[in-house]
């Protein structure tokens, strides 16, 4: 992922509605990608991973997409509820490097109107 | 009751002194991580752990030590040479390194410094 500076963006959505997530990362060799949910003072919680032999993968409510053309991955979220306001990080890895551990973008707060 | 335990919650220490944070996983997973999250931004990686006994410096490394004697443990040692340590740490473990896998969070330490 990359960084996008101090100030976290956000997504305002209203409940119910659907919500998208983006997120762009740097390394054109990442073959794996990963997506989080951090609610306020907690660890970060899986959602959704993806592969790079793969451009879509479903779970429940969520959906991820990649693009590997323009090295982007989003994140759709279904019926969005309160409970899922939270801050959203996308993370990937690359086995061409010697690192061996995810990099992490800056993440998005989603905010779900009632 | 599987997963990853941080301790405490809440740490406070004096600049000048160097302080330990636990981790300990019960996963049988044979990688963990230590990362470091200041407000509004993404996850960090301080230090990184294949196996028992090895370890390696992740971005940000400067002023932390680790140690990895036993496969579930890995304690973060945040020394006074660390300029600014007051953040919220996070430790993780995955099932192995080098393929991307997912990584598992603990619940958080948040390390206040004064």
């Amino acid at each position: 992922g990359e960084s996008v500076g101090l100030h976290l963006p956000t997504l305002s959505v209203q409940e119910g509605d659907n919500s998208i997530i983006n997120c762009a990362y740097s390394n054109s060799a990442s073959d794996y990608f990963i997506w989080y949910k951090q609610e306020s003072g907690k660890g970060p919680q899986f959602i959704i991973d993806i592969r790079s032999n793969m451009d879509k993968r479903q779970g429940q409510r969520v959906t991820v997409l990649l693009n590997k053309t323009v090295k982007h991955l989003s994140l759709q979220i279904a019926a969005t509820q309160p409970g899922d306001s939270a801050v959203y990080f996308c993370a990937d890895f690359g086995s061409d490097t010697g690192r061996r551990a995810l990099t992490f973008g800056s993440g998005t707060r989603l905010q779900v109107q009632p | 009751d599987g997963g990853i335990t941080q301790s405490p919650k809440y740490l406070f220490r004096k600049e000048g002194q160097n302080v330990t944070l636990s981790c300990e996983q019960n996963l049988n997973h044979d990688a963990m991580y230590w990362y470091r999250q200041d407000p509004g931004q993404g996850l960090r990686l301080i230090y990184y752990s294949q196996i028992v006994n090895d370890f390696q410096k992740g971005d940000i490394a400067e002023g932390y030590s680790v140690s990895r004697e036993k496969k579930e443990s890995f304690p973060l040692t945040v020394t006074s040479a660390q300029k600014n340590p007051t953040a919220f740490y996070l430790c993780a473990s995955s099932i192995e390194i080098g393929t991307g896998k997912e990584q598992y969070f603990g619940p958080g330490t948040r390390l206040t410094v004064t």
